[in-house]
């Protein structure tokens, strides 16, 4: 069974940083592309970030695009997203997926001072 | 930016009727490669948002035949026949063709 499972979120002030992790389980991870997808409260969903399943590419929308780096550790079956630089719009909840098919079941984080 | 604009934003239907969105997307979604990356979700009441419909008319895994996805180019279709209560939720197109990827803003399912 595909299991994804996002931590690191929480509540953080406006310029800080913080890392989400994603903890991959039952696939083989480093076959695939793998992606972030924020929604913020009350809100629709907005693709973040994606990376190739090597780790060679990778892809921003141009509102993170300089504050925020996508990695895996293929070894570790673990995705990850740094965030720096946090504004109050990054306010979300933030899902892991495995090629937009499969979905974990999401972080919260809270820009806020 | 590929805009995708979906109708209607909520739809009120009987149990066991029938629901049809519409996705529309701001430019032709069919890759230089010939596919066609638009999908369907659903989000339902404090879930994260599943799969349904891949490349415009491909049901995912343990998806029932009760939804169907059709279209082209620019407009694209998802119908619910014989809607049941687990249906209900906000339904999401999603377009893969172009960077970046963007969705639709989505059509709230309720019961009338």
């Amino acid at each position: 069974e595909v299991q994804l499972v996002e931590s690191g979120g929480g509540l953080v002030q406006p310029g800080r940083s913080l890392k989400l992790s994603c903890a991959a389980s039952g696939f083989t991870f480093s076959n695939y592309y793998m992606a972030w997808v924020r929604q913020a409260p009350t809100k629709g969903l907005e693709w973040v970030a994606s990376i190739t399943n090597s780790g060679g590419s990778t892809y921003y929308r141009d509102s993170v695009k300089g504050r925020f780096t996508i990695s895996r550790d293929n070894a570790k079956s673990t995705l990850y997203l740094q965030m720096d630089s946090l504004r109050s719009e990054d306010t979300a909840t933030y899902y892991c997926t495995r090629d937009m098919s499969y979905w974990g079941q999401g972080v919260m984080v809270t820009v806020s001072s | 930016d590929v805009v995708l604009t979906q109708t209607p934003v909520s739809l009120l239907i009987s149990l066991g009727g029938q629901a049809s969105i519409s996705c529309r997307s701001s430019q032709s979604l069919v890759h230089s490669n010939g596919n066609t990356y638009l999908h369907w979700y659903l989000q339902k009441p404090g879930q994260s948002p599943q799969l349904l419909i891949y490349q415009v008319s491909n049901r995912f895994s343990g998806i029932p035949d009760r939804f169907s996805g059709s279209g082209s180019g620019t407009d694209f279709t998802l119908k619910i026949s014989r809607v049941e209560p687990e249906d209900l939720g906000v339904y999401y197109c999603l377009q893969r063709t172009h960077n970046p990827w963007t969705f639709g803003g989505g059509t709230k399912l309720e019961l009338k």
